[in-house]
């Protein structure tokens, strides 16, 4: 069964620094694997995905993730924040839930707040 | 752009109280899904429906049923409110079965019962 593990649920930053938020995920097949974001009062929005190729993805809004095998992890990576960065992440895995139907096992979430 | 609507935003109902809450998207996606979300708990899938009139439990499928009669519209009922299913709601669509396919939600129902 797939699962994932967002190991921070709140990271507050300064403005201009960087961040990273941490994903695992276990799977035994081959994984898709995502970030979403939530911006307060709405609903998730996909900042980037990881389904082949190269381990790096570039996303939206300056946000970038590596999937890691080895460490099976997809960090979510920021150089410089922005305060409009400051929402909630998820972080989430595709897989074959017990129906055989091929859908997202998200995280628990991360709280990432900017501090001016 | 895909947008996914949801019939409110915020809603209040009593205990026992039938609820319905509305879902449509306007991309002619084949796959539309129910969330709800709890803080810590991030999301949890209730149903979900790859076709017209088709649906298939998901993890938390107990006091909510769904209907879907056109492709574009996915209805949950709560049959029986309880103050366990105050939460926020999030419908979710996806053009394509599969692995992969990006999932686009709308902007959520807050849901009180009292």
């Amino acid at each position: 069964a797939q699962s994932v593990t967002q190991l921070d649920s709140q990271v507050p930053v300064f403005e201009e620094a960087p961040v990273e938020l941490r994903c695992n995920y276990s799977s035994s097949v081959s994984v898709y694997l995502f970030w979403y974001v939530q911006y307060p009062n709405q609903g998730l929005q996909l900042l980037l995905k990881y389904l082949s190729g190269s381990t790096l993805v570039k996303g939206i809004n300056g946000f970038e993730a590596e999937f890691n095998k080895s460490q099976t992890s997809f960090h979510l990576r920021k150089p410089s924040v922005h305060i409009s960065d400051t929402a909630e992440y998820f972080c989430a895995v595709s897989g074959l839930d017990q129906t055989g139907a091929n859908n997202l096992f998200f995280g628990t979430g991360t709280r990432l707040t900017v501090i001016p | 752009d895909v947008k996914v609507t949801q019939s409110s935003r915020y809603l209040v109902k009593r205990t026992g109280e039938k609820v319905f809450l509305e879902c449509v998207q306007d991309m002619d996606h084949e796959n539309m899904f129910w969330y709800r979300q709890d803080p810590g708990l991030g999301l949890r899938l209730i149903y979900f429906s790859y076709d017209v009139k088709m649906k298939e439990k998901g993890d938390i499928p107990e006091g909510y049923s769904v209907s879907r009669e056109k492709k574009e519209r996915f209805s949950l009922i709560l049959e029986s409110a309880s103050t366990n299913q105050t939460s926020m709601y999030l419908c979710a669509s996806s053009l394509l079965e599969g692995a992969g396919e990006t999932q686009y939600f709308g902007p959520g129902t807050r849901l009180l019962v009292l």
